[in-house]
């Protein structure tokens, strides 16, 4: 049982260039999270997945594309990398229990786009 | 921003003592929980409280909510260096349960 896994763990773009960052979860959970942590930002949402087949925008969605392929992954993809999006990304996923909705983390990807 | 804030940003206490770090937000929460991040990893669910609860404790963990205040506490009794770390609230909205919202942190230092 590896919950939520991330790949790649380090990438460095340059301006312009694209890639999708990977996420997949075992533990059959419904929802999936795409954050950004900055220094000193905390997290910031950039998009979710209440459920396979649907996506939404979160705080931050500017610049951005998702894909929730099926239940177990949910990719982000960048088109055309900015300087702004160096950051560390993090990809969670949750189950709606009777107190709420306990979020599990990925290891995070580390962004440099220079 | 709509990002909740925490404090102190930075903390630093020797073991065995007691650590407590604030929350405040902004908008009306279905519930808010704490989170762990230890240096470069994901971060670790602690604790959830929803709105209609005041206290929960688990294990050396306090948590406390004022609704009225929009504020919550995190008590760390007994502190360990193991819980050098930054901790996090997040809290979920009313108006839209699945859009967690982050605080700023608090780094934590606990010096053995």
């Amino acid at each position: 049982n590896a919950g939520v896994t991330q790949t790649p763990k380090f990438q460095v773009l340059k301006t312009g260039q694209s890639m999708t960052l990977q996420c997949a979860q075992d533990m059959n959970h419904n929802s999936m999270y795409w954050y950004r942590q900055d220094p000193g930002m905390g997290l910031r949402l950039i998009y979710y997945s209440a459920s396979e087949g649907t996506t939404d925008k979160g705080e931050v969605p500017n610049g951005y594309n998702v894909s929730r392929l099926n239940k177990r992954e949910f990719s982000l993809r960048l088109e055309s990398a900015a300087p702004s999006q160096t950051s560390v990304y993090f990809c969670a996923s949750s189950e709606r229990s009777l107190l709420g909705y306990e979020q599990y983390f990925g290891p995070g990807t580390r962004l440099t786009v220079t | 921003s709509q990002q909740g804030e925490e404090d102190p940003q930075a903390l630093s206490i020797q073991e065995g003592e007691n650590a407590t770090m604030n929350c405040s937000y902004k908008t009306s929460i279905n519930n808010l929980q704490w989170y762990r991040q230890n240096s470069g990893r994901g971060l670790v669910h602690l604790i959830l409280i929803r709105s209609n609860e005041r206290e929960k404790h688990s294990g050396r963990l306090r948590v406390t909510l004022d609704t009225s205040k929009k504020s919550s506490s995190l008590l760390i009794t007994a502190s360990r260096a193991a819980d050098t770390a930054s901790y996090f609230c997040a809290t979920a909205p009313t108006s839209g349960t699945y859009k967690y919202i982050f605080g700023t942190g608090t780094r934590l230092k606990v010096l053995a």
